[in-house]
């Protein structure tokens, strides 16, 4: 199973937006809507912010909003704060009833 | 609180073995599907193995099928990953967490490190 590719870097001004996409293919992210997003802070565990496509969990702020069209999801960060620089990794069911990731988005505020 | 704790970690000769532990506590264990991803520093992370909160259903990836297993003990709230014939491939930062219904891990314990090396 590959990992879900992800562009390896990503910048925004503060109170800007920035998109995130994760291309997988219709056995992984567009054949089920169990796509999740993870943030990670350096030496940290990941952090899940999105779970199967859309939904935040408990605690997760509001500017966090995810979505997907065809073999493609999207994490979008609004209002974008100095405490979202991370990494962020999607993950996918897949076919083969395993999870893949993704190669991970640095994202940097500017 | 929710708490997960990962221990058994540290340096194994190629070849060998090693057996992690995670330890949780704060959510219905015994129902719960768990599950073991590893990270190499500096590259993505790796699903590695999950397991049905009753035992019943066990999946790997597989680049671990046949040396590692994944089993759990309810009775003690605890979580564990067999690992045999250790390659140096399998050098990563170990995570246990408790894993939805949608899939995604919603409960990470803080990583434990596996090193091999000879």
């Amino acid at each position: 199973q590959s990992a879900l590719t992800q562009p390896a870097s990503v910048s925004g001004s503060p109170g800007h937006s920035i998109t995130l996409f994760c291309a997988g293919t219709s056995s992984d992210v567009g054949g089920y809507n169990f796509v999740s997003w993870y943030q990670q802070h350096p030496g940290k565990a990941p952090k899940l912010m999105i779970y199967e496509v859309t939904y935040r969990p408990s605690g997760v702020p509001a500017r966090f909003s995810g979505s997907k069209s065809g073999n493609t999801a999207s994490l979008t960060i609004s209002g974008l704060q100095a405490e979202d620089e991370a990494d962020y990794y999607c993950s996918s069911y897949t076919r083969s009833n395993s999870h893949v990731f993704g190669t991970g988005t640095q994202v940097t505020v500017l | 609180e929710v708490q997960v704790v990962e221990s058994g970690g540290g340096l194994v000769q190629p070849g060998g073995s090693l057996r992690l532990s995670c330890e949780a506590s704060g959510f219905p264990f015994s129902t719960s599907w768990m599950t073991w991803v590893r990270q190499v520093p500096g590259t993505w992370p790796e699903w590695v193995a999950n397991i049905k909160g009753d035992g019943s259903i066990k999946n790997h990836v597989d680049s671990v099928k046949g040396r590692f297993s994944v089993s759990r003990d309810n009775a003690k709230n605890s979580l564990y990953l067999h690992m045999n014939n250790l390659r140096v491939e399998d050098t990563a930062v170990y995570y246990c967490g408790r894993q939805n219904e949608g899939g995604s891990i919603d409960y990470w314990g803080q990583g434990v490190l596996v090193t091999v090396s000879s």
